[in-house]
């Protein structure tokens, strides 16, 4: 069966500091993988996803970004966050387009 | 932006009765999906229904979808306390690769 991991479940950093947050999935392969953010109380908004290695398509421009180093990994990154980037950050994977999206637990990030 | 917007945004009934959330959307679909997400937790998927499905069943959930009104309806029935959460719309439109979710309906069941 497939799983999806995300990591860290929760972060707290400094504005400025930098952001890595990562995302796995295990038991498929070339799945379309997903960031989504969900500020508090609201729905969630796609700020990322990818079709294969190396493919990015970003959704809204943002201080963040992202990187597909491997078929099975997404990584979210910044390198000066803001106090605006605070929110619910959410990894996702389907194994087709149009398809059930799955979700990772989701990491809460606070920028003080 | 929201593709989907979900009504009512709250929504408080007793446990036993039937819990009904709307969803309405813009553009033409691919297929929508419901979701549920338990506080502070990622989203569970409920069920999916293509654009040339007018209802569907699964368990207690049934989903309708009327794509000349661009809307969509979740009926959870005899609900229990444990069906408190968030419920979300989604839509796929294009070429299928985006998920574009609403901003949820927060149900709470009581005792």
């Amino acid at each position: 069966s497939q799983t999806i991991h995300q990591w860290p479940a929760t972060l707290v950093q400094p504005v400025g500091s930098p952001l890595s947050l990562e995302c796995t999935v295990e038991g498929t392969s070339n799945p379309n993988l997903y960031w989504y953010r969900q500020a508090a109380g609201r729905g969630l908004q796609l700020l990322f996803y990818s079709v294969g290695i190396g493919q990015i398509s970003s959704e809204v421009p943002q201080n963040l970004s992202a990187s597909r180093p491997q078929d099975r990994q997404f990584i979210l990154s910044s390198k000066k966050l803001l106090l605006s980037d605070s929110g619910f950050y959410l990894c996702a994977w389907s194994q087709d387009s149009g398809n059930t999206i799955y979700f990772g637990e989701g990491s809460w990030l606070t920028v003080v | 932006s929201q593709q989907g917007e979900e009504d009512p945004q709250a929504l408080s009934i007793q446990e036993g009765e039937n819990a009904t959330m709307n969803c309405s959307y813009k553009t033409s679909i691919n297929n929508l999906q419901w979701y549920r997400q338990n506080s502070g937790r990622g989203l569970v998927h409920l069920i999916l229904i293509r654009s040339n499905e007018r209802e569907k069943h699964s368990g207690r959930l049934r989903v309708t979808l009327d794509t000349s009104k661009k809307s969509s309806s979740l009926l959870i029935t005899a609900s229990r306390a444990a069906d408190t959460a968030s419920y979300f719309c989604a839509t796929v439109t294009g070429g299928g690769n985006k998920l574009t979710f609403g901003t949820g309906t927060q149900l709470k069941v009581e005792l």
